[in-house]
């Protein structure tokens, strides 16, 4: 089955802590992303990935770093969380995003996390 | 600047009503996409679809519509004959031309949908 999984879905740490989100697809797509949702505010980008090697921010980069070292994987490393990142998580994909192709982003179930 | 604008924040209706999600885009490209998601109470996003911006045709999925005008930036979601499954958060977003560019969401409205 394609799909966008998350590891975990839940997570409750403290600050400080550093913790990582795994997201992986099984889809071969080069472009991935990650997404935090909080309300009243929706879903803004952290940071993007064109393909292997290839990462970028987002809107609201700061306290988190990426990787892309495979196609399947890109995860979502936060080293020092602090409670303002408690929030919804979502990892998406897609086939590409080559300029005039916006592809349809598939996004992962969520990962909900909590900052004490 | 690039933004969604979904004004209806919460929307209550009966089985069977038919409703109509409102969403307004800005955006200064003339080539850019239009999206719909669905977040039921289980948290997933689910993709209904995906609109170019040379494409008005009006589009029809079963009980699902889609109504794109681009003289007033809208694309609105109509559902026909709601269910009480059809209860969730519904997010209308945008993505312009522009190698990895970002969706921009709307902020979702709610629909509620009681038997």
């Amino acid at each position: 089955e394609a799909q966008v999984t998350q590891n975990p879905r839940y997570l409750i740490t403290v600050t400080g802590k550093k913790l990582t989100v795994t997201c992986s697809q099984n889809m071969n797509h080069e472009y991935m992303s990650w997404y935090r949702q909080d309300p009243g505010l929706g879903l803004r980008q952290i940071y993007y990935s064109m393909n292997v090697e290839v990462t970028d921010k987002g809107d609201v980069p700061e306290g988190y770093k990426v990787s892309r070292k495979e196609k399947r994987n890109f995860p979502l490393i936060l080293e020092s969380p602090s409670p303002n990142q408690t929030s919804l998580y979502f990892c998406a994909s897609s086939l590409s995003a080559l300029a005039g192709v916006q592809e349809t982003q598939y996004f992962g179930p969520g990962t909900r996390l909590l900052v004490l | 600047a690039q933004k969604v604008t979904q004004a209806q924040t919460e929307i209550s209706v009966v089985e069977k009503e038919d409703v109509t999600l409102d969403c307004v885009y800005e955006t200064r490209d003339t080539t850019y996409y239009l999206f719909w998601y669905k977040q039921p109470p289980s948290g997933e996003l689910v993709f209904l679809i995906r609109r170019n911006s040379f494409d008005e045709q009006n589009e029809i999925s079963g009980r699902y519509s889609w109504n794109f005008q681009k003289s007033t930036s809208s694309f609105n979601f109509t559902i026909t004959a709601s269910q009480v499954v059809d209860s969730a958060v519904y997010f209308c977003a945008l993505s312009e031309y522009q190698a990895g560019t970002a969706l921009i969401f709307g902020k979702g409205t709610t629909l509620s949908v009681s038997s």
